[in-house]
């Protein structure tokens, strides 16, 4: 079955520091992996998507992801973090065993920046 | 170009009452998923549906929860006879036909049953 796991539930960083979010998959066959972001009492936004097509992923907002299929990683950076980052973000896979259109998602990492 | 459109963004409903909670997809859009957060958690898949077909509703709770995509008009999510522990963010999605590329959440509605 596949599964996601998000290392660090709450992730501190100070404004203008590197941003990094951690993200371990499990999957049988090559996943479909995601990251949201979730400002609070609001819904999900979709920051980057891997689909197999290159390994470093750029998103939104300054993000960006590397799927590193050796390690089943697909951890989140963003080189600067800004007061506006602060969010709780949400790593997902979807595809093989658990079909196209489910996801799988990840516990959450609610990400402070200090000033 | 309207998202995903979720209503009411709040419920509140005392033990023993009815939710109804309605998602309106996007235009063009004819797929319509429901997520559940529980408070501290990641969302979890509730049910898939198409228009007025149920495809997958491996999520959902045997009982007092059901789900429908009429032909005409909203997706709504039922929660009959609520409990505290129903208390959540339910989330709405819709796709296209080809759903590889992901999908598009809605603000979602806040259930708390006092």
């Amino acid at each position: 079955a596949q599964s996601v796991t998000q290392l660090g539930s709450h992730v501190s960083v100070s404004e203008g520091a590197l941003v990094l979010l951690r993200c371990n998959y499990s999957s049988s066959v090559p996943p479909y992996l995601f990251w949201y972001v979730q400002y609070p009492n609001q819904g999900l936004q979709l920051l980057l998507k891997y689909t197999s097509a290159a390994t470093l992923v750029k998103g939104i907002n300054g993000f960006e992801a590397e799927f590193k299929k050796s390690e089943t990683s697909f951890h989140l950076t963003k080189p600067s973090a800004h007061m506006s980052d602060a969010a709780e973000y949400f790593c997902a896979v979807r595809g093989g065993t658990s079909g196209t259109y489910k996801y799988i998602f990840g516990t959450g990492t609610r990400l402070k920046v200090l000033a | 170009n309207a998202g995903v459109m979720q209503n009411p963004r709040h419920l509140v409903r005392r033990r023993g009452q009815e939710a109804r909670l309605r998602c309106s997809p996007m235009k063009g859009h004819s797929h319509v998923y429901w997520y559940r957060q529980l408070p501290e958690e990641g969302l979890k898949f509730m049910v898939y549906l198409q228009k007025e077909n149920i495809i997958d509703e491996s999520g959902m709770p045997k009982e007092r929860f059901s789900a429908e995509f009429p032909k005409e008009g909203p997706s709504i999510l039922r929660i009959q006879q609520v409990v505290r522990g129903d208390s959540a963010a339910y989330f709405c999605a819709s796709s296209p036909e080809r759903v590889e590329y992901g999908y598009t959440f809605g603000s979602g509605t806040r259930l708390t049953v006092v």
